[in-house]
């Protein structure tokens, strides 16, 4: 069964020091990796994603996650995280579902960045 | 610049009064999704459209009910609304093929009286 984790219910960090959201998934094949950042009743927003290639790939706002195959990860971070960074945080695979794509999410990570 | 739009932002309803939620793109996306969101936990998948054909989740109760007239434009209505049915509902779009990124529109919040 295709399903993502993230361990974290919320993260917090100081403004200026480095940030990282953990995800795990099981998908059978290839996945697509995504993240999503999502602003108090607002809808969610499309921070990246990985679907080949290089393993590091980079987004919006500063934010880069990392693929890792052996260890099924798919980490969400930032250099230097800012206090505007705070909301809610969902990683999402897309996999194959019956005879369509379906996307796949994690719970959520709020991240709490603190002057 | 929005390219998924959802009316209204805020929806307030009584309890069993039917509600009609819509949903529009620019995007010329042939898929689009319903989801249901309580607070601020993962977005549920209430069902999708791939083109024209309808594809329900087998757990989405059957107050729950959807038309996509067109390719731009997409209605969740919900027949007789009970409390547990407040929440937040999103409207997504993407393409079956190609890059295959979900754009959500803003959301609407569903209040039952």
């Amino acid at each position: 069964a295709q399903s993502v984790a993230q361990p974290e219910d919320q993260v917090n960090v100081a403004e200026g020091n480095p940030l990282t959201v953990k995800c795990t998934y099981s998908v059978s094949g290839n996945p697509y990796l995504f993240w999503y950042v999502q602003y108090p009743n607002r809808g969610l927003q499309f921070l990246l994603k990985y679907i080949t290639g290089d393993n590091l790939v980079k987004g919006s706002y500063g934010f880069e996650a990392e693929f890792n195959k052996s260890q099924t990860s798919f980490h969400l971070k930032k250099p230097s995280a800012l206090v505007s960074d705070s909301a809610l945080y969902f990683c999402a695979v897309r996999a194959r579902h019956r005879s369509f794509n379906k996307f796949y999410f994690g719970s959520g990570t709020k991240l709490n960045v603190k002057p | 610049d929005a390219m998924v739009i959802q009316n209204p932002r805020y929806q307030v309803t009584q309890f069993g009064k039917p509600v009609t939620l819509s949903c529009s793109q620019t995007l010329n996306h042939n898929v689009m999704y319903w989801y249901q969101q309580k607070s601020s936990q993962a977005p549920k998948l209430l069902f999708h459209y791939y083109d024209k054909d309808f594809n329900n989740e087998a757990d989405t109760p059957d107050n729950f009910q959807s038309r996509r007239p067109n390719t731009s434009f997409c209605f969740l209505d919900i027949r007789s609304p009970g409390l547990g049915d407040a929440a937040m509902y999103l409207c997504a779009t993407s393409r079956e093929t190609g890059t295959p990124i979900q754009y959500f529109g803003a959301g609407t919040r569903l209040s039952v009286l």
